[in-house]
C-alpha cells in the first residue's frame, strides 16, 4: 500500500509564475489536507478537502491560492504569481476520516521562489 | 493564538538516557497526536490520544495528557541516535469536526552516540 505521493519534490519558480502542487492520498482515504512549513517553523495547516469538496479552507490566504480535488486524480494546490514569502515546505496529509484520524503525510514539495 | 507549544525548543541527550517533551495548548481538543521529522523528510506519525484518555503507550514512547492543565508529554525511553529528529505535537480542535490540525513548534531533538 504505497503512502501519500506528493509531486514535485522540489520546485522553483520565478516571482509570478504558477506553482501548481499534487498529492495523491493514501488508497482508501477520502480526506486531504494541505499544510505549509516555514524554515525553523512547525506546520500551519492550509486547507481540508473531500472529493470534490472543500471542507474547511479557513488557514489559506485569501488570494493567489487555491486548493481542489476531484472526483478523479490528484488534489492540487495552485499559488498563482508567486512571491518570496511563498517559499516553503507544502506537506498533503491524508486519512480515512475526519476528526479524530491520525494523518499520513507524505514527503512534501520544497518550493523555493527565485 | 497558536495550539500546542512545545517545551524544550531543543533538548540534547544521551544514547540510552530517556527524554520528555512537553506540550501546551489553549482551547478544548477532541485529541491530540505527536509526530516526528527527520530533517528535510516528511512527518510521522507516532502516537494519537483521544481527549477522554489520560495515558497511552506504544513501544518505547509514553504519552500522556491532562486536560484540566491543558498539556500533555511525550517520553521516549532508552533513546537511540535514531531518534534525533524534530518533535511535533498537534491537537485537534473540539468544535472542528474535519479534523485539521494545529501544529507547535517542535523540540527538537538531539540524541549522541
Amino acid at each position: 500500500n504505497a503512502g501519500v505521493m506528493q509531486n514535485p519534490r522540489h520546485l522553483v519558480r520565478r516571482r509570478g509564475q504558477e506553482a501548481r502542487l499534487r498529492c495523491s492520498p493514501m488508497k482508501g482515504h477520502s480526506h486531504v489536507y494541505w499544510y505549509r512549513q516555514l524554515p525553523e517553523e512547525g506546520l500551519k495547516f492550509m486547507v481540508y478537502l473531500q472529493k470534490e469538496n472543500i471542507i474547511d479552507e479557513s488557514g489559506m490566504p485569501k488570494e493567489r491560492f487555491s486548493a481542489e480535488f476531484p472526483k478523479e486524480g490528484p488534489s492540487i494546490l495552485r499559488i498563482q504569481q508567486v512571491v518570496r514569502g511563498d517559499s516553503a515546505a507544502y506537506f498533503c496529509a491524508s486519512s480515512p476520516g475526519g476528526t479524530p484520524y491520525e494523518q499520513y503525510f507524505g514527503p512534501g514539495t520544497r518550493l523555493t521562489v527565485t | 493564538s497558536q495550539q500546542g507549544e512545545e517545551d524544550p525548543q531543543a533538548l540534547s541527550i544521551q544514547e540510552g538516557e530517556n527524554a520528555t517533551m512537553n506540550c501546551s495548548y489553549k482551547t478544548s481538543i477532541n485529541n491530540l497526536q505527536w509526530y516526528r521529522q527527520n530533517s528535510g523528510r516528511g512527518l510521522v506519525h507516532l502516537i494519537l490520544i483521544r481527549s477522554n484518555e489520560r495515558e497511552k503507550h506504544s513501544g518505547r514512547l509514553r504519552v500522556t495528557l491532562d486536560t484540566s492543565k491543558k498539556s500533555s508529554s511525550l517520553l521516549i525511553t532508552a533513546s537511540r541516535a535514531a531518534d534525533t529528529a524534530s518533535y511535533f505535537c498537534a491537537t485537534g480542535p473540539l468544535y472542528n469536526q474535519g479534523g485539521k490540525l494545529i501544529f507547535g513548534q517542535g523540540t527538537e531533538l538531539s540524541v549522541k552516540p
